[in-house]
């Protein structure tokens, strides 16, 4: 069956950096996607990975190994706003999202 | 109208009751889902649509339909709700014609069946 596996929960402090895995195994691989979603609110798109290697975009960075079946996203000068949870997702070989259960991140004064 | 709406935002429905959920998107995105989020889960996906007057079901279907009469709307209908539809409900919608097919969500519906 396909898997996406992240912790459920994180702790950090704020100014801090905090990286949070993710590992997959799916049918295909059309691309890794992580979202942000505050309590209470819709998804939101932050960043998508499809070739090995770093993506940075700002205070965010997503990082991709294939081989391994596996990411991370990093996040630095951690702000209190940051406090949400992160949604980790696989595009499979039929181009549908296959979505972990996220991994809900407080962030510490 | 910006992005994607929903709705309505919450509702409470009996048992036995049918409900639309109504979701409308201004992107001209050529695809639109449908998921159901609960607790310790991830997104699960009800039903997806890749372009007008196509559909097609995701991982957990049955109890729900949907149609997509045009590339704007893609309702979501409970024929005769029971408690386990209990959820918060997310449209979606993504160029599937796009480099990277990225899934824009709308706010929610918030659904509790009694």
């Amino acid at each position: 069956g396909q898997n996406i596996d992240q912790p459920t929960e994180m702790t950090a402090t704020e100014g801090a950096i905090v990286q949070i895995n993710c590992t997959y195994q799916t049918s295909g691989f059309n691309g890794l996607f992580w979202y942000q979603q505050h309590a209470g609110e819709a998804p939101t798109f932050l960043s998508y990975n499809v070739l090995d290697g770093l993506e940075e975009k700002g205070r965010f960075s997503s990082f991709l190994s294939r081989s391994k079946g596996y990411s991370y996203l990093l996040l630095k000068e951690l702000q209190m706003k940051d406090s949400a949870s992160y949604l980790c997702a696989v595009m499979d070989s039929n181009y549908q999202l296959i979505w972990g259960a996220g991994t809900k991140l407080i962030i510490k004064p | 109208i910006a992005g994607i709406t929903q709705a309505p935002t919450s509702q409470i429905l009996a048992a036995g009751r049918r409900m639309t959920l109504r979701c409308t998107q201004d992107m001209r995105h050529n695809a639109m889902y449908w998921y159901r989020q609960d607790l310790g889960l991830g997104l699960r996906l009800i039903h997806y649509s890749n372009t007008a007057g196509t559909t097609g079901k995701g991982e957990v279907p049955d109890g729900y339909s949907v149609s997509r009469a045009n590339t704007d709307d893609f309702p979501l209908t409970l024929a005769s709700a029971v408690p386990s539809q209990t959820s918060v409900y997310f449209c979606a919608s993504s160029d599937r014609d796009g480099s990277t097919d990225t899934q824009y969500f709308g706010p929610g519906t918030r659904l509790t069946v009694l």
